[in-house]
């Protein structure tokens, strides 16, 4: 158990549809950071919070939004699904501080695959 | 622009063979690198990482990786591999101030033949 729990760990829905991954960071990371993984694509970088706020974006469709909450969990909202969004989504979370120089580290939950028929 | 290259997708070793891993990244900054190794249907699991100091790190599963900054390089390294090391292996370049993304290479995917 890496500390970061992604929910659910499989998801089929259909075209249309929309639907909602849920990420909880490590206990005492502020940051969470979502990326997508597919065949052609690699690991892409989706979106980052940091401590409640959006801190960085990445090559997120509109289709897609996320959230982090009080609790510092996080929500990645899909929708409008489309059979190219089928792929493996991550969550990580890391203890490092904006502008703070220091060995942290990232640590990856163990993904949500989404398969969109 | 941030990049992280990894030039083999996929390279087959016999077991028992020693094993290098090539990673080359492109960043405007001092690199924080990470390796991380993905079996089937699995999530990323650290392998190690790099962020001062001595330039060769030893990680877990008997792997290591050197830091080459004339090179801009932090290949991935084992003696003599095992039939369970077959999987896919991520390498990543991150800042050293905290609270920023990971870029990562396209992964190399390694098979062992018994």
């Amino acid at each position: 158990d890496s500390g970061v729990t992604q929910t659910p760990k499989h998801l089929i829905t259909a075209t249309g549809q929309r639907v909602t991954l849920r990420c909880s960071p490590r206990s005492g990371d502020l940051s969470v950071y979502w990326y997508q993984q597919s065949l052609d694509q690699g690991l892409q970088f989706l979106i980052q919070y940091y401590n409640g706020e959006e801190r960085a974006k990445g090559n997120i469709l509109e289709r897609f939004s996320a959230q982090q909450f009080p609790d510092l969990h996080s929500e990645l909202n899909l929708s409008s699904l489309e059979l190219g969004d089928s792929a493996l989504y991550f969550c990580a979370s890391s203890v490092g501080r904006p502008g703070v120089v220091t060995n942290y580290g990232y640590t990856f939950g163990s993904g949500t695959r989404l398969t969109v028929v | 622009a941030q990049s992280v290259t990894q030039p083999d997708i996929h390279i087959t070793v016999s077991e028992g063979a020693s094993l290098e891993l090539r990673c080359n990244y492109s960043y405007g900054a001092t690199p924080y690198l990470f390796w991380y190794v993905q079996s089937p249907g699995q999530g990323l699991q650290l392998l190690l990482k790099y962020f001062s100091g001595d330039t060769l790190v030893q990680g877990i599963k008997g792997f290591e990786a050197e830091f080459k900054r004339s090179q801009s390089s932090f290949n991935l390294r084992k003696p003599s591999v095992h039939w369970s090391d077959a999987a896919e292996y991520f390498c990543a370049v991150g800042p050293l101030q905290g609270a920023q993304k990971l870029v990562f290479g396209q992964g190399t995917r390694l098979t062992i033949n018994p």
